[in-house]
């Protein structure tokens, strides 16, 4: 079955730090990866989509993805956090149509 | 530009009692998907439709039902509330259920049982 794992549910960083947050997948097939992000109360907006199209993909407010296969990974990272990016970050598989997602991970960001 | 649209945005409810969430999708989107997440937890999928049809479901207890009518918006109707179905109940819509295809977030509604 495919799904995503997304490895520690905190993240802090500094502002204008590096952002790395992890997602491994597990698919026997080529997969549709997502990043949503959750901003307290608010529903969950897209980032970015995986698609095969091109394994760098980027997304909206600076973060981007690298799919790697060998890793079986797709890691959400921006070179510079912003206190504004302070907020829930879900990586999630397409499964049919339906949307399976990780855990989460919080980030927060300290001026 | 218009985007998923559910009412009510909070519900308190008793015990037992019934509660009926709306979705309305974004215009032209002729597939509707229901999520559930708890306190501190990730989304999960309930129940999908497209075209008015059924078309996947998930992890919905019996007690909860949907439908997605003509105008493509949907109702989930919950019977028999249980303190468990406290939770955030997301919709989401997307032009076509296929794989890969982004899916549109509702802000969701906040269902709290007492």
């Amino acid at each position: 079955a495919q799904s995503v794992t997304q490895l520690g549910s905190h993240v802090s960083v500094s502002e204008g730090a590096l952002v790395l947050l992890r997602c491994n997948y597990s698919s026997s097939v080529p997969p549709y990866l997502f990043w949503y992000v959750q901003y307290p109360n608010q529903g969950l907006q897209l980032l970015l989509k995986y698609t095969s199209a091109a394994t760098l993909v980027k997304g909206i407010n600076g973060f981007e993805a690298e799919f790697k296969k060998s890793e079986t990974s797709f890691h959400l990272t921006k070179p510079s956090a912003h206190m504004s990016d302070a907020a829930e970050y879900f990586c999630a598989v397409s499964v049919g149509d339906k949307l399976i997602f990780g855990t989460g991970t919080r980030l927060q960001v300290f001026p | 530009a218009a985007g998923v649209i559910q009412s009510p945005r909070h519900l308190i409810k008793e015990k037992r009692e019934t509660a009926t969430l709306k979705c309305y999708p974004i215009p032209r989107h002729d597939t509707v998907y229901w999520y559930q997440q708890g306190p501190g937890q990730d989304p999960q999928f309930l129940i999908s439709f497209y075209e008015k049809m059924q078309s996947d479901k998930g992890s919905i207890p019996d007690r909860f039902s949907a439908q997605q009518f003509s105008d493509y918006h949907s109702e989930l109707n919950m019977s028999s509330l249980e303190l468990g179905d406290s939770a955030l109940y997301f919709c989401a819509s997307s032009s076509h259920p296929r794989q890969g295809n982004e899916q549109f977030f509702g802000p969701g509604t906040r269902l709290t049982v007492l």
